[in-house]
């Protein structure tokens, strides 16, 4: 089976960067990614990271070391829309998601 | 942009009573999956769908539940006998099978069991 945890709330302000934490405990490991969601809407995909190292989207980046079984995700230049709850999910072998319980930003004018 | 469409939004049930969920994945992808979160919890994964046949299930998807590819587009959910403990918001989800592209969920369905 699969556990992650993160952290349940962060609250940054407009501009700011903040970094949200995951760490793993799974068997048959192949990859984290990362998921928005607004108010209970559907989640959408932010980011996978199969190697270790930092992989960067825009204003968004994500990083994983393996040897470690964990995992981050680092959101710069904050906006108001960033106001979210942000989930790592780990892949299995099935390609299947095991999710994190996520994390909810609050972004502070 | 492609989308994953889930209908109904809403469904209000009695306990007891069968419910299919639907739900049409974006045409070119591969798998397809079932995930529910309940109310202030993290999503979870009930089951996954390849080449016309369930490829993993979760244990919460046991004998009551089933899933169907009826013909090339749609992809159902069906819960025999609701339980109180089904409520929740239940998403489709499709993948073209490469991890660095992500899944596409739809906006889900608000099951009710009351």
């Amino acid at each position: 089976g699969q556990s992650l945890e993160q952290p349940s709330e962060v609250t940054a302000v407009e501009g700011a960067i903040v970094q949200i934490n995951c760490t793993y405990q799974t068997s048959g490991f192949y990859g984290l990614s990362w998921y928005q969601q607004h108010d209970g809407g559907a989640p959408t995909f932010l980011s996978y990271n199969a190697l270790d190292g930092l992989e960067e989207t825009g204003r968004f980046s994500s990083f994983l070391s393996r040897s470690d079984s964990y995992g981050y995700l680092l959101l710069q230049e904050l906006q108001m829309k960033d106001s979210a709850s942000y989930f790592c999910a780990a892949t299995g072998s099935a390609r299947q998601l095991t999710f994190g319980s996520g994390t909810q930003l609050t972004v502070l004018p | 942009e492609p989308e994953v469409t889930q209908t109904p939004s809403h469904q209000v049930t009695q306990m007891g009573q069968e419910v299919i969920l639907r739900c049409v994945p974006i045409s070119n992808h591969l798998y397809f999956y079932w995930y529910r979160q309940i109310l202030g919890q993290k999503v979870e994964f009930l089951v996954s769908f390849y080449n016309n046949e369930i490829s993993e299930k979760s244990e919460i998807f046991d004998d009551q539940f089933s899933v169907e590819r009826p013909d090339g587009s749609n992809f159902t959910l069906k819960i025999r006998s609701t339980k109180l403990e089904d409520s929740a918001m239940y998403f489709c989800a499709s993948s073209t099978g490469r991890e660095d592209y992500g899944y596409t969920f739809g906006s889900g369905t608000r099951l009710t069991v009351v």
